[in-house]
């Protein structure tokens, strides 16, 4: 029972490079979500996709991309990586719009850019 | 989506009830309320969630007052391991991103 799977659990980078998140849900959800954690804050939404095929914009886009590969998967991507860009990243799945579902997390992915 | 406001801080002795407050004054009649916790920096973790009427589940209850505008999170049985930050979230029916918005929480300690 995997639920909301992110890979990799750490990553240490240094400025510039490019790295992609990944993301994998086995519930059979529709949408997927990116969102970031920075030091005594609340989660932020970066990207968003309510079904295959789309995405959407969060609050805090710039620096990244995004890819629903398919119903299963949704990736981040770093293109040039920047100390701001430290941060926890989560992803996390719901079944429809998240109107009356709830949204279930993955465990995350540190990453620290040098 | 509504503003929701919740103490910073709460204390609760093992194996004692815990009930964390939660303000949400300019809620709309088909916003939700949802509640989560996030432990050790683990990714936040779905309790529960209402509209009116009060909800229990396995993990604990909410009471949401009549005019809607408060709510309470019960943790019946308090353990060491409900240490967490706790997050009341309220979300609009309106809304179609789905997305979550988090607050500064109430950081938990439940002492032995």
């Amino acid at each position: 029972n995997a639920g909301v799977t992110q890979t990799p659990k750490f990553q240490v980078l240094k400025t510039g490079q490019s790295m992609t998140l990944q993301c994998a849900q086995d519930m059979n959800h529709n949408s997927m979500y990116w969102y970031r954690q920075d030091p005594g804050m609340g989660l932020r939404l970066i990207y968003y996709s309510a079904s295959e095929g789309t995405t959407d914009k969060g609050e805090v886009p710039n620096g990244y991309n995004v890819s629903r590969l398919n119903k299963r998967e949704f990736s981040l991507r770093l293109e040039s990586a920047a100390p701001s860009q430290t941060s926890v990243y989560f992803c996390a799945s719901t079944s429809g719009d998240g109107l009356n579902q709830p949204q279930h997390f993955g465990d995350g992915t540190r990453l620290s850019i040098l | 989506d509504a503003k929701t406001t919740q103490p910073p801080s709460m204390d609760c002795a093992e194996g004692r009830a815990a009930n964390l407050p939660c303000n949400h004054s300019t809620i709309s009649g088909n916003e939700y309320v949802y509640w989560y916790r996030q432990i050790h920096s683990q990714g936040p973790q779905y309790i529960i969630h209402g509209l009116k009427n009060n909800e229990t589940n396995e993990m604990a209850s909410l009471i949401i007052t009549e005019d809607r505008k408060s709510s309470t999170l019960i943790l019946p049985h308090a353990t060491l391991r409900d240490t967490a930050v706790y997050y009341c979230i309220v979300r609009s029916g309106s809304s179609n991103t789905g997305k979550l918005i988090f607050g500064q929480g109430t950081t938990l300690q439940v002492k032995p």
